[in-house]
């Protein structure tokens, strides 16, 4: 079966400084992953995704994740964090069923604040 | 090119009351997606549909829930005497066939249902 665990429910951070959201998989097959961003009663938005091409991906507004295998982590970071990057953050995995691909399993999220 | 549209945006029904949320899919999108999010907790898959097709509904309760993907026509998630549990936000994904399987899921609004 497959699962994220996202390991802070809640993150604080000062604007212009470093943002890191951690996220941890479990998959027994090779995983897609994604980051989605949801803003307070909107919609999600795709930051980014892995599809086992380049460990390192770089995704919207400055965001980028990191897969390692060894540590089954896809932990998202920002180099310096904006008053409007305050939102709740998702990490997902999408199920797999033979090789078809199937509806996205969810992380509980991880609220990002910024303060001025 | 319009994205993924849900209507209503806001819901609200007495208990008792049948619940319909409409999910219009990106043009040439043929797989829809439906999800629940409870306060405070991340997204839950709940059924995914092809046109006129359940593909799978292992997410969906055994009771009261039902949803249909028409040929023509929105899909639809119908929850029949709702009760206060229901409250909840209802998001619909739409994405497309490509040649290794299915793309990358794009999210409405997001229906928030209130039953008082």
């Amino acid at each position: 079966a497959q699962s994220v665990t996202q390991l802070d429910s809640h993150v604080s951070v000062s604007e212009g400084t470093p943002v890191l959201l951690r996220c941890n998989y479990s998959s027994s097959y090779s995983p897609s992953l994604f980051w989605y961003v949801q803003h307070p009663n909107k919609g999600l938005q795709l930051l980014l995704k892995y599809t086992s091409a380049a460990t390192l991906v770089k995704g919207i507004n400055g965001f980028e994740a990191e897969f390692k295998k060894s540590e089954t982590s896809f932990h998202l970071t920002k180099p310096s964090a904006h008053m409007s990057d305050a939102a709740e953050y998702f990490c997902v995995v999408r199920a797999n069923y033979g090789g078809s691909q199937g509806n996205l399993i969810f992380g509980k999220g991880t609220k990002l604040s910024v303060k001025p | 090119n319009a994205g993924v549209m849900q209507n209503p945006r806001h819901l609200v029904r007495r208990r008792g009351q049948e619940a319909r949320l409409r999910c219009s899919p990106m043009k040439g999108h043929s797989h829809v997606y439906w999800y629940r999010q409870l306060p405070e907790e991340g997204l839950k898959f709940m059924v995914y549909l092809q046109k006129e097709n359940i593909i799978d509904e292992s997410g969906m309760p055994k009771e009261r829930f039902s949803a249909e993907f028409p040929k023509e026509g929105p899909s639809i998630l119908r929850i029949q005497q709702v009760v206060r549990g229901d409250s909840a936000a209802y998001f619909c994904a739409s994405s497309q066939r490509t040649g290794t399987g299915v793309g990358e899921q794009y999210f409405g609004p997001g229906t928030r249902l209130t039953v008082t």
